[in-house]
Parts: structure tokens; sequence; C-alpha cells
């Protein structure tokens, strides 16, 4: 089985500063691995994504996220951020193949941008 | 596209009752899965239905049922509830193969009293 560690349970960063969330995972095999934020009152929404490759991925709104297999970990990036990126970011881990098919999610990151 | 809609938004139950939540797949896809998310929390995996069978399932007591129509559409049932029933109910759908990506709903929100 997987499972996702987000080491920060809420970053507070002022307006245009770069903000990383950090996300460790474990799995025996080898991985999927995703980034989505929740707005409030919302459902979630993919950030980005790793399932092989580059190990830099882009996404959506200027974030980008790092597959460091040997330290397993995905953090997530943005060099300047926005008022409107405050938000709970979940990392997830899926396990790439011959698996379930099943995201197993971290307890999330609140991410609280001020002005 | 209208994406993955499930109704209602929000709901309020008596503990004990019953309660059924609706989900539409994004256009295309063929499985649905459900999930449970605690005031606080990440997601907790529900069930998943494909081809109107349960997949796979989490760690949920039989209290939590679901189907899944021939229009890949899906209802998650819960009977008995409790107060710690209260959560956000999520809806995500994905196709079968490929999996590699999940859309997910706005969510139902389930209060319990």
């Amino acid at each position: 089985a997987q499972s996702v560690t987000q080491l920060d349970s809420q970053v507070p960063v002022f307006e245009e500063a770069p903000v990383e969330l950090r996300c460790n995972y474990s799995s025996s095999v080898s991985v999927y691995l995703f980034w989505y934020v929740q707005y409030p009152n919302q459902g979630l929404q993919l950030l980005l994504k790793y399932l092989s490759g580059s190990t830099l991925v882009k996404g959506i709104n200027g974030f980008e996220a790092e597959f460091n297999k040997s330290q397993t970990s995905f953090h997530l990036r943005k060099p300047s951020v926005h008022i409107s990126d405050t938000a709970e970011y979940f990392c997830a881990v899926m396990r790439g193949s011959g698996g379930s098919y099943i995201p197993t999610f971290g307890r999330g990151t609140s991410l609280i941008v001020h002005p | 596209d209208a994406g993955v809609t499930q109704s209602p938004t929000h709901l309020i139950k008596t503990r004990g009752q019953q309660v059924t939540l609706r989900c539409s797949p994004k256009s295309g896809h063929d499985t649905v899965s459900w999930y449970q998310q605690a005031l606080g929390q990440g997601p907790q995996f529900i069930f998943q239905y494909y081809e109107e069978e349960e997949r796979q399932r989490g760690n949920f007591p039989d209290r939590f049922s679901g189907h899944q129509f021939p229009n890949y559409s899906s209802e998650l049932n819960v009977n008995a509830l409790l107060l710690g029933d209260s959560a956000l109910y999520l809806c995500a759908s994905s196709l079968i193969q490929p999996n590699t990506e999940a859309f997910f709903g706005q969510g139902t929100r389930l209060t319990v009293v």
C-alpha cells in the first residue's frame, strides 16, 4: 500500500513571494503522483501530475513540481504567489501499474497568501 | 462539457435517517469513484464503480452502498446516519483505461444533526 505525508498543515506567505509545499510518499512500486487544489466549498481541481519521463512537471496557474525518486518526494513550487492562490492543496499518490488505480491523498496543506 | 456534476449541493439529515447522493460523470468517462472528506482532512476513498459493478472498496462499513446506472451516472447511499458521517462527499470520474486522471465534482455537503 502507498501513503502520502504532507509535511506542513499550513503555509503562510506574502504575495509575490515564492512558495514550496512539501509532499513525501511511500510505496514499494512505481507510482503516479498528483497535486490537486481545493478552493473553499468546492471540489478538487488537478494542478499537475507525474506519470513518467521528465521529473520536472509543469502545471496550471504557474505551479510546478519535481519528482525525486531517491527522496520519495514530490514538492510543489511557485516562484511568485498571488492572493488568489489561497486554497487547500492536496498531494496524492497512485500505484503506477497493475494496481487499483485509486489515489491516496495526503491531509492537505493550507496555503495562505497575505497582501 | 459540463464536467462532473453532483446533487444536491447541501443536505441536512437527522441521525438514523438514510440519504442518497447523485453524480453524473464527465462526458465520455465510464468510471465513478466516491470519496468522503471530513473537515480538515484529505479525501478518503469509499468505493469505485465500473460497468455497474463495485470494483474497489475502501475501509467503510456496509451502511455505505452505491449503484452505477447504464448511462454511467452513480448514486451513493448511506443508511442509519451517524453524526460522524457529516462531511463533504466527492464524486470523481475517470476512464478505466488509461486511469491516470480523475475529475472531481463540487461535492455534496452532508450535515447530520
